[in-house]
C-alpha cells in the first residue's frame, strides 16, 4: 500500500537554529500533502496543506514565516522550523491523500512523524 | 466549529478483557468518522471507518456504531490482546482532507 516517509524521526536541536523535516511519499504521487502538529496528550491539528507548484496554505494562528513548507516536487514536501524556540518542540505528521485522489473510500495515509525538542 | 472529545488515557487492561474507549463529537451535517491506531514508532494507520449514521465500522476485532442520536462513535473490541496496545485516534471529516478533526488520542497498555 501506500507509504509516506518522514525524515528525521526525532531531531535535538539548540534554540535560535532552523531544522527541516521531509515527507516522502513512497511510490506514489502526492500533489498535496498534510501538517500536522501535536503537543503532548492533545490532539493533532492541521497546520498547514502543502501543494506542489504553488504557496502552501496555513491554518489560522500558524506563522507562515516560522513554519516554512516547500513541495519540492510530487513525491515530496520539507518543513522548516526556522528560529526554532523551546515552545516549538512538538511531534509533526505529515501526510498524503492516496493514489487516485479523495474520495470516501479513500483515507489519509500518515508518516510515522518527527518529535522536534528545541534546547 | 467541529470538534472531536475522547476519553483520556492511559487505559490499561488485562489480556481478554473488554475494552472501550468513548468518542463523540460536534458537527455540523454529518460527518464521516473514524478510528486510527498508532503503533509506537509507526504512523497513524486507519482501524476502521462509517460514512453514515447507524453504520458499523469494524476490523481485527474492534468494533464502533455511528450513533447520530448521542453523536458518538465509541471503540469496542471483546477481547484485548498485547499487541493491541497503541494510541487510538478517533477523528471526524466533513468535506474536504483538509478538515479532518482528530481527538487528543487514547493509549491503551495491555498486559498479559
Amino acid at each position: 500500500g501506500a507509504v509516506v516517509s518522514q525524515h528525521p524521526s526525532w531531531v535535538i536541536c539548540k534554540s535560535g537554529t532552523s531544522v527541516k523535516i521531509e515527507c516522502r511519499s513512497l511510490d506514489f504521487q502526492a500533489t498535496t500533502m498534510f501538517w500536522y502538529r501535536q503537543f503532548p496528550k492533545q490532539s493533532l491539528m492541521l497546520m498547514a496543506t502543502s501543494n506542489e507548484g504553488s504557496k502552501a496554505t496555513y491554518e489560522q494562528g500558524v506563522e507562515k514565516d516560522k513554519f516554512l513548507i516547500n513541495h519540492a516536487s510530487l513525491t515530496l514536501s520539507t518543513l522548516t522550523v526556522t528560529s526554532a524556540h523551546p515552545e516549538d518542540s512538538s511531534f509533526y505528521i505529515c501526510s498524503a491523500p492516496p493514489p487516485g485522489g479523495y474520495s470516501g473510500a479513500n483515507v489519509l495515509t500518515f508518516g510515522a512523524g518527527s518529535r522536534l525538542t528545541v534546547l | 466549529g467541529n470538534s472531536v472529545t475522547q476519553m483520556e488515557g492511559p487505559v490499561t487492561l488485562s489480556e481478554e478483557a473488554f475494552l472501550t474507549i468513548n468518542c463523540t463529537y460536534t458537527a455540523t451535517g454529518y460527518p464521516s468518522l473514524f478510528w486510527y491506531v498508532q503503533y509506537p514508532g509507526e504512523g497513524l494507520q486507519l482501524l476502521l471507518k462509517a460514512t453514515k449514521a447507524d453504520d458499523k465500522g469494524s476490523n481485527k476485532g474492534f468494533e464502533a456504531t455511528y450513533r447520530k442520536e448521542t453523536t458518538s462513535f465509541h471503540l469496542e473490541k471483546g477481547s484485548v490482546q498485547v499487541s493491541d496496545s497503541a494510541v487510538y485516534f478517533c477523528a471526524s471529516l466533513s468535506g474536504g482532507y483538509n478538515k479532518l478533526i482528530f481527538g487528543a488520542g487514547t493509549r491503551l497498555a495491555v498486559h498479559p
